[in-house]
């Protein structure tokens, strides 16, 4: 079974510094891996979007990287400001399928001043 | 950029009767569009397919007659909840695909639905 898993499950931060976020994916076979930020009652919107051959991608402050051989990714906020705040879903599309989504739990990033 | 709408944002029905929700994709034509449900601290839970022209496929589990899908031109899909309980009460999302390009993925912004 396709199973995406992200950690932490919620984590709070000041303002002005970095964090981290995991996901750990088992989908096969991959396609490309996705991530979305989901504000509170909106839908989610992309970050970056990744396909096998690509290591690092970044957007801004954010940068997602991807290993894999060991199914794994994260993404890491820079100088996080009040407006990241909200939910980082990461989303894997398997090749068979490339619109079959898999989507991890999320991790809600609590942003304070 | 690839925008997609939906309508209403929220909706708030009695117990019994039926819902429509628009999905529209603006700038882009979408042969393929998708409804998800979502759950308070859940993520996204695909609910059905829906192809321009064609019957929708529903995941295991969904009741496709509880949840009308039509896809008739490509650039709109509705989705109706039909006799809505109050176990129907969710944030409805729907995404479309573009078929130029990377095949992206599209979120609209979503669609409270509250079932009293």
């Amino acid at each position: 079974k396709n199973q995406v898993e992200q950690s932490p499950q919620s984590l709070i931060i000041l303002e002005g510094k970095n964090c981290t976020l995991q996901c750990n994916y088992t989908v096969s076979p991959f396609s490309n891996l996705r991530w979305y930020k989901q504000d509170t009652g909106r839908g989610p919107v992309s970050l970056t979007i990744m396909t096998f051959s690509e290591n690092t991608k970044s957007n801004g402050r954010y940068t997602a990287t991807l290993d894999a051989d060991t199914k794994q990714s994260s993404l890491h906020i820079t100088a996080s400001q009040l407006s990241d705040s909200a939910s980082y879903i990461c989303v894997v599309s398997a090749g068979s399928n490339d619109y079959k989504l898999s989507f991890g739990a999320g991790t809600t990033v609590t942003v304070r001043a | 950029g690839a925008v997609v709408s939906q309508h209403p944002s929220w909706v708030i029905c009695k117990s019994g009767t039926s819902v429509k929700i628009e999905c529209r994709s603006l700038d882009f034509q979408a042969t393929t569009m998708f409804w998800y449900r979502q759950f308070p601290k859940q993520s996204l839970m695909l609910m059905a397919t829906s192809n321009e022209g064609s019957k929708a496929t529903y995941e295991q589990g969904v009741e496709k007659d509880k949840f009308l899908i039509n896809h008739a031109s490509l650039t709109l899909s509705t989705l109706t909840v039909t006799s809505a309980h109050p176990e129907d009460s969710s944030f409805y999302i729907c995404s479309a695909r573009d078929t130029v390009g990377r095949y992206e993925q599209y979120f609209g912004p979503g669609t409270r639905l509250t079932v009293t």
